[in-house]
């Protein structure tokens, strides 16, 4: 199994750009999320999925973020217009309902830089 | 809204000898998840260790144990014979059990982490 995909790896834009980040989590998990991860705040949850439908997205930032999932296989987290301050690396994650049902398998994370 | 505290910054121990990393949480739920994850420079988010809020045994994965006091609350992690391979990033992290109840309660709250250094 290829594990939870992000691209890119890195994104350096400047500010007020779109920045679009990419996630294709493990075949057959039901669950994805989205994670931020900062010095000042730590890991936080940004928005997760549930057989391609939000569940909770209350941890989003504001409304210049924006998530979708299409279908099973592909995520987008949307950043529109881009800050300094969203700075910080996104992690995907994703895990099944049944079997390993408690265990999320994160992505290697996409560092973001916005100048 | 649940919290996890992680109180060391920072732990440094030497090389094969035993560590324990500190975890707190405040919830009030009766069923719930903990976690260990490991990051190392990698930034790669590894699951180290689990533990069932409904299992009074600690769980233990070969080198890593943990020390889960449900009443205080308390989720610590001793890592023993510690390796340089250890060095990393430790985050504690939480879960609700809730998760067939589309409470929207799957998602982990974690700890600001502990920075954990081997010595040679």
């Amino acid at each position: 199994d290829a594990g939870v995909i992000q691209s890119p790896r890195h994104e350096v834009t400047e500010m007020g750009q779109e920045v679009t980040l990419r996630c294709k989590p493990i075949s057959g998990h039901d669950y994805l999320f989205w994670y931020r991860q900062t010095m000042m705040r730590g890991l936080e949850l940004l928005i997760y999925f549930n057989n391609n439908v939000p569940i909770d997205d209350s941890g989003m930032p504001e409304d210049r973020f924006s998530a979708k999932m299409p279908n099973a296989s592909f995520s987008t987290l949307k950043i529109q217009p881009s800050e300094p301050r969203d700075s910080a690396v996104y992690f995907c994650a994703s895990k099944r309902l049944a079997g390993d049902s408690y265990e999320q398998y994160f992505g290697p994370g996409t560092r973001l830089t916005v100048t | 809204a649940q919290t996890v505290t992680q109180s060391q910054p920072e732990m440094s121990v030497q090389e094969a000898e035993t560590v324990t990393l500190s975890c707190t949480y405040d919830t009030s739920e009766s069923d719930y998840y903990l976690f260990w994850y490991k990051q190392p420079p990698s930034r790669q988010m590894i699951l180290v260790i689990r533990q069932e809020a409904y299992k009074q045994q600690n769980a233990t994965e070969n080198r890593f144990s943990v020390n889960f006091q449900k009443a205080a609350k308390s989720f610590s992690l001793k890592i023993s014979d510690s390796q340089l391979g250890d060095a990393a990033m430790y985050f504690c992290a939480y879960r609700s059990a809730f998760e067939y109840s589309g409470g929207g309660a799957d998602g982990l709250t974690f700890g600001k982490g502990t920075h954990l250094i081997i010595q040679p």
